[in-house]
């Protein structure tokens, strides 16, 4: 596609639930990144692939963070009994060569209530 | 944890002004880019230099980086309502991922 797709838009969990969020990054990009961007902050590093293999996992919070890219392409982020503290924006960022720059997507804001 | 800290914190100006926003970091850079986000929205790449450059112009946006003091600036010329936004400078350590500053929210009234 011709940007970065991530699903869903919105989240609302309730706390004790598992959530998914989806990235469908642009076509050919070997770098994908997951950032946690909580209110009024700027994004803090999650993790990082090269085409399938998570080369950086070392910002994830917790073990209940997991992520994933098996075929190199999508990606998902899984976080388990979810956290009041979990609550934010996932951004999921791509690129095909690191010194162009990143192309974000348009975020999932994960509600934990 | 944030790496950058960006000066001002907020910045109000009117449509036609220029705007000025600094970055600093703590740690040696391969580059720094800088980003826009708009309220609700995915992250926009604005400008990269690199830590062997001083000074890059793209449009009405002027970058400069001082590798010496750990710092960088932004800035929007002749400035319009459609630039309000939080902008962001990120800094690739090489370690293949940005780590970004805490922001400065700019609004452009007409």
């Amino acid at each position: 596609g011709a940007g970065v797709s991530q699903s869903p838009r919105y989240k609302v969990a309730k706390r004790g639930q598992d959530v998914a969020l989806r990235c469908d990054p642009i076509s050919g990009h070997v770098s994908l990144f997951w950032y946690q961007q909580a209110l009024g902050q700027g994004p803090e590093f999650l993790t990082y692939f090269q085409n399938e293999a998570q080369l950086d996992k070392s910002g994830l919070p917790s073990d209940r963070f997991f992520a994933e890219r098996p075929e190199g392409s999508v990606s998902t982020l899984k976080i388990q009994r979810t956290q009041q503290e979990d609550s934010a924006v996932y951004l999921c960022a791509s690129s095909l060569v690191a010194y162009y720059g990143y192309t974000f997507g348009s975020g999932t804001r994960l509600t934990v209530v | 944890s944030q790496q950058g800290e960006e000066d001002p914190q907020a910045l109000s100006i009117q449509e036609g002004e220029n705007a000025t926003m600094n970055c600093s970091y703590k740690t040696s850079i391969n580059n720094l880019q800088w980003y826009r986000q708009n309220s609700g929205r995915g992250l926009v790449h604005l400008i990269l230099i690199r830590s062997n450059e001083r000074e890059k112009h793209s449009g009405r946006l002027r970058v400069t980086l001082d590798t010496s003091k750990k710092s960088s600036s932004l800035l929007i010329t002749a400035s319009r309502a459609a630039d309000t936004a939080s902008y962001f400078c990120a800094t690739d350590t090489g370690f293949q991922k940005l780590v970004f500053g805490t922001g400065t929210r700019l609004l452009v009234s007409p």
